[in-house]
């Protein structure tokens, strides 16, 4: 199956650590990548091969992909990084989404 | 900079077609593979098709396989998804967007999205 699963939703308090996953049979032999998108806007890479962030993305975002799960982390969350993430694989000439997190700071 | 238009969108009725378009500024169009993925109201993001830079390797979502035709000029920096046969389901906005490098392959992500087109299918 190429099938990526993610919670619907993860809560965290500002300036903690939030953790959003994302499960998929073999996903660790796979490249993962993350997107953040906000409310009425276009969605944003944040994570790239793994582990990569482009540029302009804060240092507090960060990756890791091995076994069947990769993972998004953002350090130090800030009321900004409020938004649904989705994660992002490639299985044999198609490109697989999980379906969405909704990341909330309280 | 880097940017991407959509156009095209629209209301169609079921059963009928619509050709979107994207238009690419910033990079030079034709080193890069480019994407369409959809997304419906309140809902998640959806990959639709990929091409890559020569045309030579493109990929489609079961969802439209058969129904829907991705293609690309190089010549005037343009991305095109023929819809035909559309269906209610279909409906939602439509985002082009842009491959890290020429080929579609395992190391694939978008890097540069548009803003999307809204194509509504209700009869």
């Amino acid at each position: 199956s190429n099938e990526l699963t993610q919670p619907p939703s993860v809560s965290v308090s500002p300036g903690q650590t939030a953790i959003i996953t994302c499960s998929g049979d073999k996903l660790g032999d796979r490249y993962a990548a993350w997107y953040q998108q906000k409310p009425g806007q276009s969605p944003v890479l944040v994570i790239f091969r793994d582990t990569k962030r482009p540029s302009g993305i804060p240092e507090r975002f960060s990756g890791s992909n091995s076994g069947n799960t990769a993972t998004l982390t953002i350090s130090g969350t800030q009321a900004m990084d409020e938004a649904d993430y989705y994660c992002q694989a490639w299985d044999s000439r198609t490109v697989v989404f999980g379906g969405g997190t909704k990341l909330t700071v309280l | 900079e880097v940017q991407l238009e959509e156009s095209g969108g629209g209301w169609v009725q079921p059963g009928r077609s619509l050709r979107l378009f994207c238009a690419g500024s910033g990079f030079t169009f034709d080193e890069y593979a480019m994407h369409w993925v959809r997304q419906a109201p309140g809902r998640g993001l959806e990959w639709v098709s990929g091409i890559d830079g020569n045309s030579g390797v493109i990929g489609y979502a079961d969802s439209v396989k058969g129904r829907f035709t991705i293609s690309r000029d190089n010549a005037k920096d343009s991305l095109y998804l023929q819809m035909n046969s559309l269906r209610v389901e279909d409906m939602a906005l439509y985002y082009c967007a842009k491959g890290p490098h020429l080929g579609f392959d395992g190391s694939h992500h978008m890097d540069v999205w548009g803003r999307g087109t809204t194509v509504t299918v209700s009869s």
